[in-house]
């Protein structure tokens, strides 16, 4: 199956500050998704970005697929934004749906 | 956003019982998933369907069983619990494009 690595694992930020989530995954895609899991457990899906580039408010992700990764950015960061962050890719060979999960990167946003 | 709901939230349970965990949405979707996912880890999904009788087995292997009679509904039931199968449990559902999940079942089996 497609390996799917995020890095980095932890990341720990003051308030205000800019970061960018990397995923990196082991073959072609269809789909690609990027979730924010807060404190409660609740995944919320921020994108689904297969390619391209995409703007939500402070968030914006960018997929290169012909070189297998993805960003995502977060600027002025709020404590709100705190949580893990999961890349999830999908292939065609099963209609792309069925989610391959990254293992996630932990952000911490500092008052 | 997202119209997809799962009960209970928290369960703990003793070993050998029986439990289902519900699973419903409300957006028409055809495919609907549920993934494992212990503390601070990845997800891992455990079993998917594709429309009404149509359930298929996931990438980890789980001893927990589903069904898919109703578009909206998708149970998850364990036979037996053990302290093994202690987890949290997330339900999702999509179309083409974007997946939704529901708030999660956290399953303590003592």
């Amino acid at each position: 199956g497609i390996q799917v690595e995020q890095s980095p694992p932890d990341l720990i930020l003051q308030e205000g500050a800019n970061s960018t989530l990397r995923c990196n995954f082991s073959d072609s895609v269809n789909n690609l998704q990027w979730f924010h899991q807060n404190p409660w457990g609740q995944l919320i899906n921020l994108f689904y970005i297969p390619s391209g580039t995409k703007q939500n408010g402070r968030l914006s992700a960018t997929t290169v697929a012909t070189e297998r990764y993805s960003l995502l950015y977060i600027s002025s960061s709020q404590t709100t934004d705190s949580g893990v962050y999961f890349c999830a890719v999908g292939a065609s060979n099963f209609g792309n749906e069925k989610l391959t999960f990254g293992t996630g990167t932990r952000l911490t946003i500092i008052p | 956003e997202a119209d997809i709901y799962q009960t209970p939230r928290y369960l703990v349970i003793g070993t050998g019982k029986k439990i289902t965990l519900e699973c419903s949405q409300t957006m028409g979707h055809d495919k609907m998933y549920w993934y494992q996912q212990d503390p601070g880890m990845e997800l891992h999904l455990i079993h998917y369907s594709y429309g009404v009788n149509s359930t298929e087995k996931g990438d980890l292997s789980s001893e927990s069983t589903v069904s898919r009679i109703r578009t909206e509904h998708f149970p998850l039931t364990l036979e037996s619990a053990r302290p093994s199968h202690t987890s949290q449990y997330l339900c999702a559902s999509s179309e083409r494009t974007k997946a939704f999940f529901g708030q999660g079942t956290r399953l303590t089996v003592v």
